[in-house]
């Protein structure tokens, strides 16, 4: 079964800096999907950036960004310029066939001012 | 932007006691999830629905569970007889396609409490 591994239970960033959140998966699948959610306050589950595992270019989406290592089996999230509204817990999930995702148990980014 | 609701945002309800939750997807999208996240715990996967059947179901999808399409729009979760560990926040998401290419969107959950 697949297991995603978000090792930083917290993390605490100062506003306008960066930080990274890590994440590591096990799969014997070569071909797969990645993503980064994001769950504010309201517990909403919001989408933050996708990555398919046959695209070796990172994916990129305005200040978040992602380093995906596919021989590592790593796909880490990088936050640019930290802004308070990004204080939320992240959650990294995988997917293969059968479209259901698998998350790992979360972090929680504090954006302190 | 389209995107998924669910209603009723928080239910609460005796043990024992069915429960109904609904969801309207994405209207183009044509697979259907449900996930629940126990207070302070990860996301799980429970279900899985296309073409008007269940695609997958996991270990916690068990017999007390339904999953309906009751028309074109709506897409319910039924719990049958609600025990206190059903407790949590439920999540409907939807997909355009499926075989794994498609990102699921996600509802803002609806939170169950039971008593």
């Amino acid at each position: 079964a697949q297991t995603v591994t978000q090792s930083q239970p917290e993390m605490s960033v100062q506003e306008a800096e960066t930080v990274t959140l890590s994440c590591t998966y096990d799969t014997s699948e070569s071909n797969y999907y990645l993503f980064w959610y994001k769950q504010p306050p309201s517990r909403q589950m919001i989408l933050v950036i996708r990555q398919e595992a046959y695209k070796q270019q990172n994916a990129t989406e305005n200040r978040f960004s992602v380093n995906f290592q596919k021989a590592a089996k790593s796909f880490s999230l990088k936050i640019s310029d930290s802004q308070l509204g990004d204080t939320a817990m992240y959650f990294c999930a995988f997917m293969e066939y059968g479209n259901k995702l698998v998350f790992g148990a979360g972090t929680i980014l504090r954006v302190k001012s | 932007e389209p995107e998924v609701t669910q209603t009723p945002s928080h239910q609460v309800t005796q043990m024992g006691q069915e429960v109904i939750l609904r969801c309207v997807p994405i209207s183009n999208h044509l697979y259907f999830y449900w996930y629940r996240q126990i207070l302070g715990q990860k996301v799980e996967f429970l279900v899985s629905f296309y073409n008007n059947e269940i695609s997958e179901k996991s270990e916690i999808f068990d017999d007390q569970f339904s999953v309906e399409r009751p028309d074109g729009s709506n897409f319910t979760l039924k719990i049958r007889s609600t025990k206190l560990e059903d407790s949590a926040m439920y999540f409907c998401a939807s997909s355009e396609g499926g075989a794994g290419t498609d990102t699921q969107y996600f509802g803002p959950g609806t939170r169950l409490t039971v008593l």
